[in-house]
């Protein structure tokens, strides 16, 4: 089994430049979720979505977007990128009976 | 009052010690604490979890402690390994909505030495 993959796995934009880190589970959860980890702080909920159709703001969504147009696919949109945004991005899968997170293996992006 | 705050920041034990990990919340409506193991270029990964109704979880060498009066809970492993040496978050979810938005610490890596 995949799980949950992500890609890119190492990405460096330039300031103002636009891209989308895809993110894909074959398990078919219903919920899907986009963090990003910085050293020291944990990890943060960008945006989250409990199933198809249906998206919603975490902790820190400013200058991010998502869709969720099948259960598989969960793709997070950086517009206009800028330093703040260098980070390792998860995303990760739950299942309907489960409070179990999988996650992805991640995607490091560097914004200079 | 969303906030995990988790203790301390790093960790240096010897094989066969106990290191012990804590976390502390403000929100009474968590119902769900988790803690991940994240080894250096993965995802992290569930180690174990509790609910506030059980003051004790063991899972192999691993134990979470959940104190609901003070709110606070705590990691410890027993027999520590050099392979149990990664970062490890604690982790909680607010209310029983079931949407799984988990609110995590800040992270401790711990090295355990041969």
């Amino acid at each position: 089994n995949a799980g949950v993959t992500q890609t890119p796995k190492f990405r460096i934009l330039k300031i103002g430049q636009s891209m989308t880190l895809q993110c894909t589970q074959d398990m078919n959860h219903n919920y899907m979720y986009w963090y990003r980890q910085d050293p020291g702080m944990g990890l943060k909920l960008i945006y989250y979505s409990v199933g198809a159709g249906i998206t919603d703001k975490g902790e820190v969504p400013n200058g991010y977007n998502v869709s969720r147009s099948t259960t598989e696919d969960f793709p997070l949109r950086l517009e206009l990128a800028a330093p703040s945004q260098t980070s390792v991005y998860f995303c990760a899968s739950k299942g309907s009976n489960t409070g179990e997170l999988f996650f992805g293996e991640g995607s490091r992006l560097t914004v200079l | 009052q969303q906030q995990v705050k988790q203790s301390p920041q790093s960790l240096i034990v010897q094989k066969g010690g106990i290191p012990i990990i804590n976390c502390a919340y403000e929100n009474t409506a968590f119902d769900y604490f988790p803690w991940y193991q994240q080894f250096p270029g993965k995802g992290p990964a569930l180690l174990i979890a509790i609910r506030p109704d059980v003051s004790e979880k063991k899972e192999g060498r691993f134990t979470i402690s959940f104190n609901k009066s003070a709110k606070q809970f705590s990691l410890h492993i027993m027999d520590s390994q050099p392979g149990d040496s990664a970062t490890y978050f604690c982790a909680a979810a607010p209310g029983s909505s079931n949407t799984g938005k988990l609110i995590f610490g800040q992270g401790t890596t711990l090295q355990v030495k041969p």
